[in-house]
């Protein structure tokens, strides 16, 4: 199977751990996005690369998320001193081409973060 | 930050009956997209629809898009107990390449 992985699928952690979530998109896509969603909410950007270059960070990524992408192909998002309100379905997505020219997002089945 | 406003938040069917989802955004956009997404799973690229296209078919799915009033619908025609799912509106904006969504909307297709 071709399509971008995520790993964990599921990590409960207890306030103050330290978390980290990996995607792996599909090989030939050059833009990766991560994205957070709640319960009954839309996804909500977090960040995105295009290859190894952070291009966007939400202000919605507070000092405690970092997200790397080392060499261009699988990408980290480590969440510090998790508190509970991380808890959220966090998502990775590739595309290629770029999506101002038409392309489409290909999603992960995501990994839950559940803090205790 | 959400752009979009979905309606309805949710929406209860029977099978065999048409489906009718509406988006409404804030900015200006390149395109507009929707997905769907089942329960407890990652999103699924359903159809893309340009600025500069009106309105666009692919199989049981007719998105239309009216940038005046900033809207897109979503129908989804004789639809199937398998179509249940949350469908959500993404739009891409002019000058950057990230999308973003709205809440969604749940469609419940009975059978």
């Amino acid at each position: 199977d071709t399509g971008v992985s995520q790993d964990p699928r599921h990590k409960i952690t207890k306030r103050g751990q330290n978390v980290t979530f990996r995607c792996d998109p599909i090989s030939e896509h050059n833009r990766l996005y991560w994205y957070r969603q709640t319960l009954g909410q839309g996804p909500e950007f977090l960040t995105y690369f295009q290859n190894e270059a952070q291009l966007e960070k939400s202000r919605l990524l507070s000092d405690r998320f970092s997200a790397e992408r080392p060499k261009g192909s699988f990408s980290t998002l480590e969440i510090q001193r998790t508190e509970q309100g991380d808890s959220a379905m966090y998502l990775c997505a590739s595309s290629f081409p770029p999506l101002l020219e038409g392309g489409e997002l290909f999603f992960g089945e995501g990994s839950r973060l559940t803090v205790l | 930050s959400q752009q979009g406003e979905e309606d309805p938040q949710a929406l209860s069917i029977q099978e065999g009956e048409n489906a009718t989802m509406n988006c409404s955004y804030k900015t200006s956009i390149n395109n507009l997209q929707w997905y769907r997404q089942n329960s407890g799973r990652g999103l699924v690229h359903l159809i893309l629809i340009r600025s500069n296209e009106r309105e666009k078919h692919s199989g049981r799915l007719r998105v239309t898009l009216d940038t005046s009033k900033k809207s897109s619908s979503l129908l989804i025609t004789a639809s199937r107990a398998a179509d249940t799912a949350s469908y959500f509106c993404a739009t891409c904006g002019t000058s950057y390449g990230k999308l973003t969504f709205g809440q969604g909307t749940i469609l419940t297709v009975h059978p």
